[in-house]
């Protein structure tokens, strides 16, 4: 069964690096998205992309946010600066189709920032 | 008022139990409704999706939308040990520059064995 895979599982960092977490999407999605969750709280929306370009975001996808698909298969998001506060689980999904929003999300990339 | 609003339980059961999970919504613009499972530290795994109002079953598994009164449910039938975790509703709009998923903040079930 297809699936999206996420690397690494777990990123520990220091406060103020840049960090990419990458994300391999379903081989024949076409909107990719990224989300976190902060131990014990909800998952949050970060970004839609569509055809190379960002198509939504949320409050939380500030300046030191950006995505991109670098090739025909990866999705990553960057982190420019990262603060304390940016620990997370952070989760990519796919999708054929918004309208019809069968969402799939890999496992997803724990992030300490320490 | 929350846009989606889910009790956070637990919720425990024993083995064999039906089991209802819901949530409400406050935004009418919510046409598709999705029921998600997360174990610990595990993605949130697709378990039903339903479009508007009416039901939808799968296996053991049953949806049910009501936009009238703005509450989804999960039924759970013959619940088992390995039912165990944490239940996410999510919804999202129709139109463009809605696509994100609004997730409640799940309930966390726990079925004895």
């Amino acid at each position: 069964e297809p699936e999206v895979t996420q690397t690494p599982s777990h990123q520990v960092t220091q406060m103020g690096q840049e960090v990419i977490l990458r994300c391999v999407p379903i081989s024949n999605h076409l909107y990719f998205y990224w989300y976190r969750q902060i131990l014990g709280q909800k998952v949050e929306f970060l970004v839609s992309f569509y055809n190379n370009e960002i198509s939504e975001k949320s409050e939380i996808f500030d300046d030191q946010f950006s995505v991109e698909r670098p090739d025909g298969s990866n999705f990553t998001l960057k982190i420019r600066s990262t603060k304390l506060e940016d620990s997370a689980m952070y989760f990519c999904a796919s999708s054929d189709r918004t309208a019809n929003t069968e969402a799939f999300f890999g496992q997803g990339t724990r992030l300490t920032v320490v | 008022q929350k846009e989606v609003e889910q009790d956070p339980g637990p919720l425990s059961v024993p083995e064999g139990a039906i089991v209802s999970l819901n949530c409400t919504y406050s935004n009418s613009a919510f046409q598709y409704f999705m029921w998600y499972r997360q174990y610990s530290r595990k993605g949130p795994e697709l378990l039903m999706y339903t479009y508007s109002s009416g039901n939808k079953e799968d296996g053991r598994f049953t949806a049910q939308v009501d936009k009238s009164s703005k509450y989804i449910s999960l039924f759970i039938r013959d619940s088992q040990p390995s039912d165990s975790a944490t239940y996410l509703c999510a919804m999202k709009g129709m139109n463009t520059g809605f696509q994100k998923l609004v997730f409640g903040t799940g309930t966390r079930l726990l079925v004895s064995p």
